[in-house]
């Protein structure tokens, strides 16, 4: 059974800072992730999409995906109040099945 | 906007009961995926539909069933209520059974109280 792990925050982070947020995950053959984000009472949203090993970057939000760790990292550089969201990892099991963790609560204080 | 929409939005439900939720996937999609998220949790995988046949399934009793439409919209239907079926229920359609994130949409999701 495929895992993802994540530390449920919150994670409280000044504004104009850089967010750090984490996942671990279990099986050594899982090949792409992705990064939702979800606003209280909303749907997740599709932020980010990682399937090399490396950074990517797309506006202020950088992916990091270290598979001999078995881990992937998303940072938000110049954090703004309209970040503070749960931000979800997910990967693909299965043609059909996208296993989520349990999202770590970001806030940003003014 | 996804362009995948949910019915109901909101609704209350007495254990015991039985409730569908309606899905109506993105014009040209497919295949619709239905996930569970309970309170503080991640969305968990239920079952998913490709061209009107079930096409993967997770972890859930035989109570959850779903029907996908010629048109490819979906129900997911919940049979004797219980208390912790109490969740926010997600359709996400995509173009074909794939695994690629950027295909894949949300819709807003139906909120589902169990009492």
């Amino acid at each position: 059974q495929k895992e993802v792990e994540q530390n449920s925050g919150p994670l409280s982070v000044p504004e104009g800072a850089i967010a750090s947020l984490n996942c671990t995950y279990s099986d050594r053959g899982s090949q792409s992730f992705f990064w939702y984000r979800q606003y209280s009472g909303k749907s997740p949203e599709l932020i980010m999409f990682i399937y090399s090993n490396g950074d990517k970057e797309d506006g202020r939000f950088t992916a990091q995906l270290n598979k001999a760790s078995q881990y992937v990292s998303l940072l938000i550089r110049d954090s703004q109040p309209s970040d503070s969201a749960t931000y979800l990892c997910a990967l693909p099991s299965s043609a059909s099945k996208i296993i989520f963790g349990s999202g770590t609560r970001l806030s940003i204080r003014p | 906007e996804t362009g995948v929409t949910q019915s109901p939005t909101h609704l209350i439900k007495t254990r015991g009961q039985q409730v569908t939720l309606r899905c109506s996937s993105q014009s040209g999609h497919n295949t619709v995926s239905w996930y569970q998220q309970a309170l503080g949790q991640g969305p968990q995988f239920i079952f998913q539909y490709y061209r009107e046949e079930e096409n993967g399934r997770g972890n859930f009793p035989p109570r959850f069933s779903g029907l996908q439409f010629p048109n490819y919209s979906s129900e997911l239907n919940v049979n004797a209520l219980e208390l912790d079926d109490s969740a926010l229920y997600l359709c996400a359609s995509s173009l074909v059974p794939g695994q690629s994130g950027n295909t894949i949409y949300f819709g807003e999701g139906s909120w589902l109280t169990v009492v």
